[in-house]
């Protein structure tokens, strides 16, 4: 069956250093693959995707590059801000209905 | 602008007693899902519905039900059945076809919360 894999956290970071979430996955056929970000008492939100490989979703200074080879989505930013911090989940969609694999999620504190 | 709404924010059920969560969408998708979020842990799903007057079990179903009569509205009731009923839920819905939000995977309600008191 399809899986997810991400890196423990909590990750805690100064501002303005460099963020990389690492994500892993399997999956049969070609999945496409998003970041989504959870902020604290909230639901999920869409942060970014990609639907091919090699592919590079990005949004609010994040990316995050579909590498088929290696079958990961690791997540990056060049500089956090405190109002980064949050989960982030890196999930895959694959199959004819639309059923989302989610990761476990990645913790992360950004301090001033 | 089109969205899920989730209500209420907060519940809290009393030992042995069922209650029910709503969740309404006005973005015209046809699959809506159910997930159980615990402190520290993943989404685990509870049930999903592909289309109306259908739906099927997630990983963790028991001790809960749905109904999917409405496109808009796939409600989840915990019932006394489920004996550690504490947690986050999130509905989610999305469009299968491709055609309303094409490979944008899931949208999210803002979850409710509920406690056992």
């Amino acid at each position: 069956g399809n899986s997810v894999t991400q890196m423990e956290g909590p990750v805690t970071l100064s501002e303005e250093a460099f963020l990389t979430i690492n994500c892993t996955y399997t999956a049969t056929g070609y999945p496409s693959l998003f970041w989504y970000v959870q902020y604290p008492g909230e639901g999920l939100q869409l942060l970014l995707k990609a639907t091919k490989a090699d592919d590079k979703g990005s949004n609010k200074g994040f990316e995050a590059t579909y590498r088929k080879e290696t079958t990961s989505f690791h997540l990056e930013k060049g500089s956090v801000q405190v109002s980064d911090s949050a989960v982030y989940f890196c999930a895959l969609l694959s199959g004819g209905y639309q059923k989302v694999t989610f990761g476990t999620g990645t913790k992360l504190q950004v301090i001033p | 602008d089109g969205g899920i709404t989730q209500s209420p924010k907060y519940l809290f059920r009393k030992e042995g007693q069922n209650v029910t969560l709503s969740c309404e969408q006005n973005l015209n998708h046809d699959a809506m899902y159910w997930y159980r979020q615990d402190p520290g842990q993943g989404l685990r799903l509870i049930y999903y519905s592909q289309i109306v007057n259908d739906f099927q079990k997630g990983d963790i179903a028991e001790g809960y039900s749905v109904s999917r009569e409405k496109k808009e509205s796939f409600p989840l009731t915990v019932t006394s059945a489920q004996k550690n009923p504490t947690a986050f839920y999130l509905c989610a819905s999305t469009d299968p076809t491709g055609t309303i939000t094409p490979n944008y995977g899931y949208t999210f309600g803002s979850g409710t919360r509920l406690t056992v008191v």
